[in-house]
Formats: C-alpha cells, structure tokens, sequence
C-alpha cells in the first residue's frame, strides 16, 4: 500500500521568513514518482514540482527548492522568504510505478499562512 | 497555456438524483482523471482513463459511479444516486503520458447534496 505522510498540519509564519513543509511517504514500488500541488484559497490545484524514485538531487527554483531523500522516504519543500502570495494549502503526492503510474496518492495537506 | 475545464463550478442536486460533472482535459492529452476532496480533507484519487477504458479505479469508485468520453473532447463523471456524503469538490485531470508527466488539474466542480 502507498502512503503519504504530511505531519504538519498548519504553519504560520510572518513574511520573509523560511518555511519548510514535511512529506514522509511509503511504498514498496522501486520506481515511483513524487510530487507537490499548491492549492491557493481560490480552490484549484497547481503542479509545482515532479521527482523520480531515481533522482534525489536536489532542485531549486526562485524562492522554491526541494529535498528528496530516499533513505528516509522524504519529500520535503522548503520555501525561502515566504511572502503573502504562498498562503495556501500544500500537498505532496505519490504516483507509484506498480499500477503504471495511474493516480496520485495525496498526502493530508499542510496549510501555509504567511503574514504580513 | 492549455488549461483543464470543468463544468458547472458548483451543482445542487437533491439527493437521489443522478448528476454528471463535465470535463474538456487539455487536447493532446490520453490520460484522464477524476480525483474529489471532501470539505477541508485530503484530494482522493476516483478513476484514471485511458484509450477508453477504465485503467484504473478506486474502493470509492463503485456502482453509483461512471465515466464516459462521449466525443473526442468531452470527459464526464456520472454518479446515479446521489448520498449526502457525495458532497465534495470534484477534480478533473489530465495528463500527456502516465509517471513523469505531471497531471494538470482543472479548478474543480463543488458538488451539494441535499
């Protein structure tokens, strides 16, 4: 079975601040893809990043970077000088390779405010 | 850039009514799916579809539940008898390809039962 783990629930922070949400995820798939959706108030949800089970660099993008370490089945994302704009809900997801990669098990959600 | 729609954004249905929720996915994509999330719970994956055909469903996807690619844009999500705990956002997405190929989401259609 596959699982998502996203510990955090809710974080608050104030601008400019750096935040870093958790994702811990299990399965037994050797190949797998993971992921993270940004879900504003306005409700729709927004790709933001894809990793392979076989590519744990690091990425960086803006004020965005990721860590995917295998060892301990982390996804987690970090982001630098948080400013308003990122107040959203944010999920990371697995997409395992056993079914051929067709859904994408989400995590619960961890719920940004960035204030002023 | 190509977006996934969905219509209505929001559907009132008495319960036992049947009702279908309507998706155009992005055009040169093969791969469909129908994803819901509960008010203020977790994104639940529903069904994926492909060269017409189910690929694969979930526990939540039972009877009640049908998907259909009636024309060569048009994706539906058909529930027969609506429950109360039918009530949820719907997501609709599509993807060129399965695994690397992120799923593109569209804004959702919010589902009430009463």
């Amino acid at each position: 079975a596959q699982k998502v783990t996203q510990a955090q629930t809710e974080i608050s922070v104030v601008e400019k601040e750096d935040v870093t949400l958790d994702c811990v995820y299990e399965t037994r798939d050797t190949t797998y893809y993971l992921f993270w959706y940004k879900q504003p108030p306005s409700g729709e949800l927004v790709f933001l990043i894809r990793r392979n089970s076989f590519d744990e660099q690091n990425e960086i993008s803006g004020r965005y970077s990721w860590n995917f370490q295998k060892s301990t089945s982390s996804f987690n994302f970090t982001i630098t000088a948080s400013q308003v704009v990122d107040s959203a809900v944010y999920f990371c997801a697995l997409s395992p390779g056993n079914t051929g990669f067709q859904k994408l098990v989400f995590g619960t959600g961890t719920r940004l405010l960035v204030s002023p | 850039e190509p977006e996934v729609t969905q219509t209505p954004s929001h559907q009132v249905t008495q319960m036992g009514q049947e009702v279908i929720l309507r998706c155009v996915p992005i055009s040169n994509h093969l791969y469909f799916y129908w994803y819901r999330q509960i008010l203020g719970q977790k994104v639940e994956f529903l069904v994926s579809f492909y060269n017409n055909e189910i690929s694969e469903k979930s526990e939540i996807f039972d009877d009640q539940f049908s998907v259909e690619r009636p024309d060569g844009s048009n994706f539906t999500l058909k529930i027969r008898s609506t429950k109360l705990e039918d009530s949820a956002m719907y997501f609709c997405a599509s993807s060129a390809q399965t695994g690397w190929q992120p799923q593109h989401f569209g804004d959702g259609t919010r589902l009430s039962i009463l």
